[in-house]
């Protein structure tokens, strides 16, 4: 089945608003990333959070390794945060070489 | 700084047609390599890894095979397309020793006809 489940699958906010994205992790895992996929299908690594909190900007990124689950919250939305932002764990079974990726969230953001 | 460049952009072939699809690291010796494929709107998908010179892994079945030529340079390819290999193609790198944060090169979008 499916390792990695992401929510919500779309999102659509105002310019200004605020987004949260959550990903939950079927397996034990290692450590995961956040990705932002531009419209072109090019993807940009946002954090590699193994655990705890992490900011870069309005972005921050929580992992929390023994419940499972990351959560990336965007602040002040802008229309250039609009792509689809993906999650991925490193199983911890696993030979550290393999990440495994939700299907993404698709972040619109309107002027 | 690294680098990573991929080739071609975009390909439109037939079904039965080769195909070659690259990738070149430069400023990181050693890199892990991995070639990832996404059908259009589907999931991310690993398809080999190597972590050295003539060392690949395959991950998933797709009728594709990878090699390393190089230490900076990974080729994905086939000698029959099927319809089925139609996505978006990403190379990606990480550094070698601990840790598997990716850095994604632009990406191959192929179009199987």
């Amino acid at each position: 089945g499916q390792q990695v489940q992401q929510s919500p699958a779309s999102l659509v906010l105002q310019e200004g608003e605020n987004a949260e994205l959550q990903c939950n992790f079927s397996t034990s895992l290692n450590s995961m990333q956040w990705f932002y996929q531009r419209p072109g299908g090019s993807l940009v690594s946002l954090f590699y959070n193994p655990s705890g909190t992490k900011q870069s900007g309005r972005l921050t990124s929580t992992t929390v390794i023994k419940e499972r689950r990351s959560s990336l919250h965007i602040s002040s939305s802008q229309t250039t945060d609009s792509g689809t932002y993906l999650c991925a764990m490193d199983p911890q079974q696993g030979t550290g070489s393999k990440l495994s990726f939700g299907k993404g969230a698709k972040l619109t953001v309107s002027p | 700084a690294q680098t990573i460049h991929q080739w071609p952009v975009a390909e439109i072939k037939a079904v039965g047609s080769p195909l070659s699809l690259g990738c070149t690291i430069k400023g990181k010796s050693s890199p892990n390599l991995y070639w990832y494929w996404q059908a259009t709107g589907g999931t991310l998908q690993q398809l080999f890894y190597s972590i050295t010179v003539g060392q690949v892994e395959s991950v998933v079945q797709l009728n594709l095979s990878a090699s390393r030529p190089k230490d900076d340079q990974f080729i994905l390819s086939t000698e029959k397309l099927l319809l089925s290999h139609s996505g978006f193609y990403l190379c990606a790198w990480s550094p070698g020793l601990g840790g598997l944060t990716l850095y994604f090169g632009a990406g191959t979008r192929l179009s199987v006809l």
